[in-house]
Formats: structure tokens, C-alpha cells, sequence
């Protein structure tokens, strides 16, 4: 099946960096994409990647490197508000296949 | 708010019923996805549509479950025979254009709860 593996939990402090790694299963795979999910809040779209390569959106970026399955998020300059689920999303054919998500928690 | 609205935000309803959760998508968006959420998991990919057309099902879709976008525009999900196991958020989401890898918009999502 498709399914994708991400850490669960990652701690860093305002004004760090960090990166959180997504590797996944390459049968039918097109891209990965990233989102953001606060807590009760709905998933928020930060990037998407279907070349290998580093796309880079302002704080955020993401990396995709086909050959070994794997990507990742980097979030520079930590801010409070970074506080969140990240999962890394693989497009499969018709549909996304999401990530269990991991818990980003920045610390003053 | 993203432009995806869902109703109710919140069901409360006991083992057996039928509930049903409604979705307005971006006006112009074509497509429109089904998504299931509990905690601590990512979303769970449940049915899409492009227009009025269903063009995938999750095989985790159970016939209690079905889908329509009868008009391209607003979508339902109906849950006959609701069971404790269903109680979950359920997310809403579209995208524009022909490719499936479109940034996806999603609504606030509807919780329910399953006695």
C-alpha cells in the first residue's frame, strides 16, 4: 500500500531552525506536499514539490529527493506561531495519502 | 477561512442513525474531496469528485457511506447506521484545475461524535 512515515514529535526554540523528514512509498507517487494543522483548526496548504529540488516559500521550505524516497520541511526562524502539525502529504494517483503528522512545539 | 464552509460544524447523534454533513467548496473549484480526521492521525482520504462526477472511492469507504456533488457545486456525505467508530472529523476540501497535485483548500471540517 501507500503510506508515508514521519516523526511524531519535534522541539526547538524561537529562532531556530528545524526540519522535519517525510519518506515514502514510491508506487504510483507523483509529489509531496506539505500542510500545517493548528489545533482545531483545518489542514493549511505550505508547499509542494514534484521535482527533485528545494522550493523555498519565505520561512518555509521543502525538499524532494526521488532516489531515496524522501523529503523534507524546513521551517527557519521559529516563531511561537509555528506551533503545529506538519504532515507531509503524497499524491497517489487521484488522491492524497497524508502522514501521521508531526507535532512541532517552539519554545520561548 | 479558506472559502470552504462545512455544515454542521458539530453532530452529536446515537449508535444506529443517519447523519448527513454538507460542503460548499470555492465557487470555481472543480474538484472536491472527502476526508477523514482523528486524533493524532493525519487525514484519511475518503472519496473525490471532479464536477459532478465520483471518481474514486477509499476502499476504507464502507457501503454505509456515500457521496454526492449532484450539481458540480456543494457536496454531501451521508453515514446510514452511524457505529462508535465513525465518530471522527470529517474534512472537506478543493482544488482548481486538471491536475490532482492542486493545492487543496480545506473547510473547518465537521465533528462528529457517536454515542
Amino acid at each position: 500500500g501507500q503510506s508515508l512515515e514521519q516523526p511524531s514529535e519535534v522541539t526547538a526554540v524561537e529562532g531556530a531552525i528545524v526540519q522535519i523528514n517525510c519518506t515514502y512509498q514510491t508506487s504510483g507517487f507523483y509529489g509531496l506536499s506539505w500542510y500545517q494543522q493548528h489545533d482545531g483548526g483545518a489542514p493549511t496548504f505550505l508547499s509542494y514539490n514534484a521535482l527533485d529540488g528545494l522550493e523555498e516559500t519565505g520561512r518555509f521550505s521543502s525538499f524532494l529527493s526521488r532516489s531515496d524516497s524522501y523529503g523534507y520541511l524546513l521551517l527557519q526562524e521559529l516563531q511561537m506561531k509555528d506551533s503545529a502539525s506538519y504532515f507531509c502529504a503524497g499524491c497517489y494517483g487521484q488522491n492524497f495519502v497524508f502522514g501521521p503528522g508531526t507535532r512541532l512545539s517552539v519554545l520561548p | 477561512d479558506t472559502g470552504v464552509s462545512q455544515d454542521p460544524r458539530h453532530k452529536i447523534t446515537k449508535r444506529g442513525q443517519n447523519v448527513t454533513f454538507r460542503c460548499d467548496p470555492i465557487s470555481e473549484h472543480n474538484r472536491l474531496y472527502w476526508y477523514r480526521q482523528t486524533l493524532g492521525q493525519g487525514p484519511e482520504f475518503l472519496t473525490y469528485f471532479q464536477n459532478e462526477a465520483q471518481l474514486e472511492k477509499s476502499r476504507l469507504l464502507s457501503d454505509r457511506f456515500s457521496a454526492e456533488r449532484p450539481k458540480g457545486s456543494f457536496s454531501t456525505l451521508e453515514i446510514q447506521r452511524t457505529e462508535q467508530g465513525d465518530s471522527a472529523m470529517y474534512l472537506c476540501a478543493s482544488s482548481l484545475g486538471a491536475a490532482v497535485q492542486e493545492t487543496q483548500y480545506f473547510g473547518p471540517g465537521t465533528r462528529l461524535l457517536v454515542l
